[in-house]
């Protein structure tokens, strides 16, 4: 079983849509967790950051973790074609060795 | 936080041979990383490379085959030895954007194809 496992899509929405991304993860001394979003081509990008339970919001990103379901999602609210991309949950205990799920493919049509 | 140069971005190599990735930070960092990412696979941790010392590998990557150079606080470099075509993936260096953890900053990769 890997430790953060991530469905790999793609994911197609429409323009506007509320779009809804998530992981499991297995390691209950996860207690870092990250979104990163990579544009075709390019590293990956840090989108959101959050520490243990609980909700964060950041323009129209809002990034969840249920520790109690080691479930970790990521909403976003008003999708634009520019989101679409693939997004990439990580998470760690505390130290540098950050483990990564395989990441999802967004598409958001005009 | 750090902008990070990565050359080449891409790269065709004929299988036995070596290429070797330079990863240039604008800032001062203690620790680089140096990660692969193979296709509908997660990133994976190669290593991690501190100034002043060997680079410490993850298990499954060996310094042979992957040698790696620190000189200063923002350069390194990450050479793949004797190429065969499994080797084909997107290598990407990252720095730690706050220390303690905090996500990375990836620098753009470089997509190597083994022929």
């Amino acid at each position: 079983q890997k430790e953060v496992e991530q469905d790999p899509g793609p994911l197609s929405v429409p323009e506007g849509a509320i779009v809804s991304l998530n992981c499991t993860y297995s390691n209950s001394a996860f207690q870092y967790f990250m979104w990163y979003r990579q544009y075709s081509r390019k590293g990956p990008e840090l989108l959101m950051y959050t520490y243990s339970s609980g909700n964060k919001e950041d323009g129209r990103f809002t990034a969840q973790v249920d520790k109690s379901s080691k479930y970790i999602s990521l909403f976003i609210r008003d999708s634009q074609p520019s989101d679409s991309a693939t997004y990439l949950c990580a998470s760690h205990t505390g130290g540098f060795k950050t483990i990564f799920g395989a990441g999802t493919r967004l598409f958001v049509k005009a | 936080s750090a902008v990070i140069s990565q050359k080449p971005s891409r790269d065709i190599c004929q299988r036995g041979t070596s290429l070797t990735i330079q990863c240039q930070v604008d800032s001062q960092v203690t620790m680089m990383f140096w990660y692969r990412q193979q296709p509908g696979q997660s990133l994976t941790l190669i290593a991690t490379a501190n100034q002043g010392s060997e680079a410490t590998y993850e298990s499954g990557f060996v310094i042979d085959k992957f040698p790696i150079s620190r000189p200063n606080l923002t350069f390194s470099t990450l050479t793949v030895s004797n190429m065969s075509p499994e080797d084909s993936s997107i290598y990407l260096c990252s720095v730690d954007r706050q220390g303690a953890g905090y996500g990375y900053t990836f620098g753009s990769g470089t997509r190597l194809t083994v022929v």
